[in-house]
């Protein structure tokens, strides 16, 4: 079955440490990005990659790095310089430059610990 | 736009009621939009899209309405039911520039249904 998986899902980080977020797709999606989702909030935009090698800052884009070595897959790595870093990350897909709707993972709760 | 900072507005309604959730959209050169539920806990779900090129959908017990003169999307649900409560986010998909493909999420509503 095609789709978007994020692993893990739940991960505690430790003040200072940085971590790192999964997210692979199998749709041949060109596009991917990560969101961030506070409790009770919408999704504010994190990084995104419309191509392979290539990706550009979102809104809310520091303290986080990206790479996309890959096309079916797009890691977000949350660093020790997010000082806020407890909250929902959803990654998700599009076909690139097509009016189609983006496919979601399921999210990864982070919690500094 | 974004909801940096802002709690989510909330919507209640009754079990059998019609549901209308709004949403202001800031790209006029948008030309696709997309409605999405999510459930607690779990990634935000396709619920129904429309294009620029149109400004009415119906979908099963859903219709998306865009009004492109006032930047303006709204979600009806009809005959809304318990497992409608949720949150609906919309989104476009800039086009033209740099903005193109790159999603963009409304502030999003939470809906209560009660039975």
């Amino acid at each position: 079955d095609g789709g978007i998986t994020q692993s893990p899902k739940y991960l505690f980080r430790k003040e200072g440490q940085n971590v790192t977020l999964s997210c692979e797709q199998n749709l041949n999606h060109d596009a991917m990005y990560w969101y961030r989702q506070d409790p009770g909030q919408g999704l504010r935009l994190i990084y995104y990659s419309q191509i392979v090698n290539d990706f550009q800052k979102g809104d809310i884009a520091e303290g986080y790095s990206v790479s996309r070595e890959k096309k079916e897959s797009f890691p977000l790595t949350v660093t020790s310089a997010q000082k806020n870093p407890t909250a929902f990350y959803l990654c998700a897909s599009t076909l690139k430059g097509g009016a189609t709707e983006a496919f979601f993972g399921q999210g990864t709760r982070l919690t500094v610990v | 736009g974004e909801s940096v900072g802002l709690h989510l507005p909330t919507l209640s309604v009754q079990e059998g009621d019609n549901s209308i959730i709004n949403c202001a959209y800031s790209n006029s050169a948008s030309d696709y939009f997309i409605w999405y539920k999510q459930e607690s806990g779990k990634g935000p779900q396709f619920i129904i899209d429309i294009r620029s090129n149109m400004d009415k959908r119906q979908g099963q017990r859903v219709t998306v309405l865009l009004n492109k003169t006032v930047k303006h999307l709204s979600l009806q649900i009809a005959a809304t039911q318990p497992g409608d409560s949720a949150v609906y986010f919309c989104a476009e998909n800039g086009a033209g520039g740099t903005s193109y493909g790159k999603l963009t999420f409304g502030q999003g509503t939470i809906l209560t249904v009660h039975p």
